[in-house]
C-alpha cells in the first residue's frame, strides 16, 4: 500500500539553528512534492513544490530537496525563529489530480 | 484565507440527523477537495470536484456525498452523521489540480453526539 512517512516527534531545536524534516514514501512515483505548514486551529498553508527533476528548490529560510532514488524529500528551515514553530506536511500525487498528505512533523524553535 | 470560506466553522449535531458543510470560493478554480483532519490519521481525502456537477471519491467517502452545482460552491454532506465522523473538515482549492498548491480554507469542527 502507499504510505507517507514523517516523523511523529516533535522537533525541538534552539533558535537559529537548521531544522531537518525528513519525508519518506513507498508505492509511490510522484512527479513532484509538496511542502505545507500547519499552525493549530487552522488549514494547512501551501510553502513549496519541488519537481522530480528538480534536486533542489529555495524559497527564503526554506530549503527542499528530492531524492526519486531514495524516495525521500528533506524539508530545511536555516536560521529558525520562534514564529517558525508549527507542523509541516508533505504531500504527494496520486490517481487523478489528487494529493495524499503525510502526517506532518512538528517543529518548535525555542527561544 | 483569502477566497476560500468555510461554513459553519463550528457544529454540534446529533446522531442520526443529516449536515451539510459548505465550501465558498471566489477565485473560480477548477478544482475542490473536502478532506476531515483527525488524530493519528493527518488528512483525509474525503471526495474531490473538478468541474461543475463533476465529483468523485476519495479515500473515506463512505457516508459523505457532495454537490457542485456551480464553480463557486462545494458542498459535503453527511447523510445520517455518527459520532465517528466528529472531526475537522477542510475545503480545498487548486487551479489546476494536484501539481499547483492547494488553498486551504480555515476548516470547519463538526462534533456529533
Amino acid at each position: 500500500s502507499q504510505k507517507i512517512e514523517q516523523n511523529s516527534e516533535a522537533l525541538n531545536i534552539q533558535e537559529g539553528k537548521t531544522a531537518t524534516l525528513t519525508c519518506n514514501y513507498t508505492n509511490y512515483s510522484p512527479a513532484y512534492l509538496q511542502w505545507y505548514r500547519q499552525d493549530p486551529g487552522r488549514g494547512p498553508v501551501f510553502l513549496l513544490l519541488i519537481r522530480e527533476n528538480e534536486k533542489e528548490k529555495r524559497k527564503e529560510r526554506l530549503k527542499v530537496t528530492f531524492d526519486t532514488t531514495l524516495k525521500q524529500s528533506l524539508f530545511h528551515i536555516t536560521a529558525s525563529q520562534p514564529a517558525d514553530s508549527a507542523t509541516y506536511l508533505c504531500a504527494l500525487p496520486y490517481g487523478n489530480n489528487r494529493l495524499a498528505f503525510g502526517k506532518g512533523n512538528q517543529v518548535v524553535v525555542i527561544p | 484565507d483569502a477566497g476560500i470560506t468555510q461554513s459553519p466553522r463550528h457544529k454540534v449535531t446529533e446522531t442520526g440527523t443529516p449536515v451539510t458543510l459548505r465550501c465558498h470560493q471566489t477565485e473560480n478554480h477548477r478544482y475542490m477537495y473536502w478532506y476531515r483532519q483527525d488524530p493519528g490519521h493527518g488528512l483525509r481525502l474525503i471526495h474531490y470536484s473538478y468541474g461543475v456537477k463533476d465529483t468523485d471519491k476519495g479515500e473515506v467517502s463512505d457516508g459523505y456525498s457532495v454537490s457542485r452545482s456551480k464553480t463557486e460552491d462545494f458542498l459535503l454532506t453527511l447523510e445520517s452523521a455518527t459520532s465517528s465522523q466528529t472531526s475537522v473538515y477542510f475545503c480545498a482549492i487548486s487551479e489546476a489540480g494536484a501539481n499547483y498548491g492547494y488553498t486551504f480554507g480555515s476548516g470547519t469542527r463538526l462534533t456529533v453526539v
